[in-house]
């Protein structure tokens, strides 16, 4: 099993469209997890952290379950600039490596 | 966010030769840096953790002699691809933590390794 899995993409979106990323992992005691956005043949940057309690920024929700072990993101009102690879990201303990998924495309469309 | 910057960006070799690139944080000091490898449509893969003061730690299948890693300062590490091959083409990026709260690690920009 993989350490970090995600949805197979690419999911292809209408402008204003609302669309859910999900994510699993092996590791029960990683302790971090994030959200990255890529663009093509760009580095990875951080779009937001992952918290216990859920958090959202602007039009970006992520939620954790530790239990389940499953991240999860939703981005409301699909711009196209939203268009990117979606990472899944998870770290070990403070300060290690991370450990990314293989990413999901979207592509949002006028 | 914290800034890590990455040189060269891109550069073209020839097999055989060797080439050294460089991660710098620029506003903040880390003891630890990441270097990370992306074939094309395929996700990042750690080479290895650059560790201030002291030896790399090496992923498994990566070879230490072949990739070269210093990290002299609390703000630079480097990378050399020794004795390249047309193989080692690739996106390398370093990374490194910022130290806060949350771990965050930040990104340099990248460098297009091309081997021909």
């Amino acid at each position: 099993r993989k350490e970090v899995e995600q949805d197979p993409g690419p999911f292809n979106v209408p402008e204003g469209a609302t669309v859910a990323f999900n994510c699993t992992y092996s590791n029960s005691a990683s302790q971090s997890f994030f959200w990255y956005r890529q663009d093509c043949r760009k580095e990875p940057k951080l779009l937001m952290s992952v918290y216990s309690s859920g958090n959202e920024d602007g039009r970006f929700t992520a939620q954790l379950n530790r239990a389940s072990q499953y991240i999860s993101l939703l981005i409301r009102d699909s711009k196209l600039s939203d268009s990117a690879t979606y990472l899944c990201v998870v770290m070990g303990q403070a300060g290690t490596a991370l450990i990314f998924g293989k990413g999901t495309t979207l592509s949002v469309s006028s | 966010g914290a800034v890590v910057s990455q040189h060269p960006s891109w550069v073209i070799c020839k097999s055989g030769t060797s080439v050294k690139i460089e991660c710098r944080s620029l506003d903040f000091q880390a003891t630890t840096m990441f270097w990370y490898r992306q074939f094309p449509k395929q996700s990042l893969m750690l080479m290895a953790t650059s560790n201030e003061g002291s030896k790399a730690t090496y992923e498994q299948g990566v070879e230490k002699d072949k990739f070269l890693i210093n990290h002299a300062s609390l703000t630079l590490s480097t990378l050399t691809v020794t004795s390249a091959h047309p193989e080692d083409s690739s996106f390398y990026i370093c990374s490194a933590n910022s130290g806060g709260t949350y771990n965050e690690q930040f990104f340099g920009p990248g460098t297009r390794l091309t081997v021909l």
